[in-house]
């Protein structure tokens, strides 16, 4: 599965829209960018997933760019529910779903 | 539905004891996984099973055993635990081993190892 690579931490103002960058610039043709995340002391939650559209769920939207080389998760409205940390996984038709890769993803801070 | 459920929530122990940590889903879902986490740190998988009967090594198998009798259940075994797996473990199951089965994860056990 390709390498993906996300900024450590991120703030944001309640209300306002998050917006989470994640590059996998070996991504190859058959793999899914994913995006889940953890809130504190629970365990990690899925929030959307793509293939090469743009994808937009009840919690959230995601943009992949053209070249599926970086994908932004997008949080319309922050809430300070929101805080947690945002992993972004790429995983392939062929590989299993165990063997997703979660580094150690985005520390998103929603401040009021 | 109640998903992915681990117990216990909490426990201690001392080196050299061995203990099961159970986790059952009511989803129907082939493929289940064990992780640890520990702090400030992202997932590790243990051990992954992609269906009754069947299971495998992760990135840090030692010192873990599992087994998957039933599609429900797949506990892991610690089978002589040292200071060195105290984390934060958790389950997650999804339908199937294929690139778009998003997991679904239970709420952990916090395991200290004294």
């Amino acid at each position: 599965d390709a390498k993906t690579t996300q900024p450590p931490s991120m703030d944001c103002a309640e209300g306002r829209a998050a917006n989470l960058p994640c590059n996998h610039s070996t991504i190859s043709g058959n793999e899914y960018v994913y995006w889940y995340r953890q809130i504190h002391s629970q365990g990690p939650q899925y929030i959307i997933h793509g293939l090469k559209n743009n994808e937009t769920n009840e919690m959230a939207s995601l943009i992949i760019t053209e070249d599926r080389k970086s994908s932004t998760l997008i949080l319309p409205h922050a809430t300070l529910r929101d805080t947690a940390v945002y992993y972004c996984i790429v995983k392939g038709a062929n590989t299993n779903a165990g063997k997703s890769t979660f580094g150690d993803g985005t520390t998103l801070t929603v401040k009021p | 539905n109640a998903g992915v459920t681990q117990t216990p929530k909490f426990q201690v122990l001392k080196t050299g004891q061995s203990m099961t940590l159970q986790c059952a889903q009511d989803m129907n879902h082939e493929y289940m996984s064990w992780y640890r986490q520990d702090p400030g740190m992202g997932l590790r998988l243990i051990h992954y099973s992609v269906g009754a009967g069947i299971t495998d090594q992760g990135e840090v198998p030692n010192g873990y055993n599992v087994s998957r009798s039933t599609t429900e259940d797949f506990p892991l075994r610690l089978l002589s635990a040292a200071p060195s797996q105290t984390s934060v473990y958790f389950c997650a199951s999804s339908t199937d081993w294929k690139a778009q089965s998003a997991q679904h994860f239970g709420d952990g056990t916090r395991l200290s190892i004294l």
